[in-house]
């Protein structure tokens, strides 16, 4: 079985620009959420989905915007791009809606540089 | 003050030594604790689950939780040169719906 997906794997944008990421969850999987890796940091919550609605937002400006598809794949978009939003962004994947309990699979990341 | 608190080491031991990592918390309300497994820019690997006090032993890998001291353990035997890698502890709380994550531990086990 394939494992969370995501795509691009690596992305170069300047600062100002948008940019889209995507995310594939496990099948049977139906809440995703996304994550900010910055280097040598541990990763932040950004948002968390369950059935295309927002169940969970963490402390990012408006700017970091999601939504989840009917077959609960997602997408993160960042508008107005910083140099500070260089990051490694995850998409992890659970099984039901993101009760504590539930245990987190993540993508390999998409690596965002901004210029 | 942070939610949670992770030595970022680096940590380098030799093959076949017990490794240790470690994690505190502040927040009395997390009462689901993992172990992470991250190689250089790659995703987590979720290695280990625990809820609540107590110990989980899987393999070589063993996890403690005192949540009287607001401290997680990961204990790593007859470590592996492919063991190197960075492992970050998470927590969360029952009513909420994000994991909390230390820093990471970047760890070598020298061959």
């Amino acid at each position: 079985d394939a494992g969370v997906t995501q795509s691009p794997t690596h992305l170069i944008k300047t600062r100002g620009q948008q940019v889209t990421l995507r995310c594939s969850p496990i099948s049977g999987h139906k809440s995703v959420s996304w994550y900010q890796q910055v280097l040598g940091q541990g990763p932040q919550f950004i948002f968390q989905y369950y059935e295309k609605e927002e169940r969970g937002r963490g402390n990012f400006p408006d700017r970091f915007s999601a939504r989840q598809f009917p077959n609960y794949s997602s997408e993160l978009n960042v508008n107005a791009l910083l140099l500070g939003d260089s990051a490694l962004y995850l998409c992890a994947s659970s099984l039901d809606l993101g009760a504590a309990n539930e245990k987190l699979f993540f993508g390999s990341g998409t690596q965002l540089s901004v210029l | 003050q942070k939610e949670v608190e992770q030595d970022p080491g680096p940590l380098s031991v030799p093959e076949g030594a017990i490794v240790s990592l470690n994690c505190t918390y502040s927040n009395s309300a997390f009462q689901y604790f993992m172990w992470y497994r991250q190689y250089s820019r790659k995703g987590p690997e979720l290695l280990m689950y625990t809820y609540s006090s107590g110990n989980k032993e899987d393999g070589r890998f063993t996890a403690q939780v005192d949540k009287s001291s607001k401290y997680i353990s990961l204990f790593i035997r007859d470590s592996q040169p492919s063991d190197s890698a960075t492992y970050l502890c998470a927590m969360s709380a029952p009513t909420g719906n994000q994991f909390y994550f230390g820093t990471g531990t970047s760890l070598t086990v020298i061959p």
